[in-house]
């Protein structure tokens, strides 16, 4: 009954490789989000999607693309890994987006490692 | 520019304790402020959410306050218990439109 499930957790590869992580809740919400959490704990939002339409997409190297098949997953996928992109980085959801007052569901975070 | 500031860094107590956290921010226009507890190793998961309205909103043995004219609030943690050993982050919500701004969060460790 995991409301937001992410895979992998865990994900370890090569400079130059090109990974997906996934993404899907089972909230009925209309926003989902990506943040990306530094080794200094700080969590940063990547992108926001609305009902699969893209709203918020911070500066972030265009090897980072989002894809939403449908309102209830949201995916990432990376192109040309690097060494910074090492993170945990983590799927949300919520009911409204922006300054609604619903909480972000986070998922459990996929720790990427590059090496 | 929009900041969300946390104070302690860290900060370790001892079992049965209560402890204060801080979180000072200057975003305007304001929506909401948001308390999140991540433990390590998962996501963070909501404990508060209060609007401009609220002055003090509580969760079980957290409690939450905001004073939106000095932008500050804080969350209190009554009788600690080692489960409560997390980071706390304060999040920030401006106005329509705009990402949440998030605090770099304080990590509390209860020891027995």
């Amino acid at each position: 009954d995991t409301a937001v499930s992410q895979t992998p957790k865990y994900l370890v590869t090569q400079m130059g490789n090109d990974k997906s992580i996934k993404c899907e809740q089972n909230l009925g919400h209309d926003t989902m989000y990506w943040y990306k959490q530094d080794s200094k704990k700080f969590l940063k939002i990547m992108f926001s999607y609305n009902n699969k339409e893209l709203i918020i997409n911070e500066t972030v190297p265009n090897r980072f693309s989002p894809k939403s098949p449908d309102k209830a997953h949201l995916n990432l996928h990376i192109n040309s890994l690097e060494l910074g992109d090492s993170a945990v980085y983590f799927c949300a959801s919520s009911q409204t987006g922006g300054v609604g007052n619903s909480p972000l569901h986070f998922g459990n975070g996929t720790r990427l490692t590059v090496t | 520019k929009n900041q969300v500031e946390q104070s302690p860094q860290s900060l370790i107590i001892l079992e049965g304790k209560n402890c204060t956290l801080q979180c000072n921010y200057t975003v305007s226009p304001f929506s909401n402020l948001r308390w999140y507890k991540q433990d390590t190793g998962r996501g963070p998961v909501s404990l508060t959410i209060m609007t401009f309205s609220e002055n003090t909103k509580s969760n079980g043995r957290y409690t939450a306050t905001l004073d939106a004219d000095t932008k500050q609030s804080s969350l209190h943690i009554t009788a600690s218990q080692l489960s409560d050993s997390a980071s706390y982050i304060c999040v920030v919500s401006g106005q329509a439109g705009t990402a949440l701004i998030f605090g770099k969060g304080t990590t509390l460790s209860v020891s027995s």
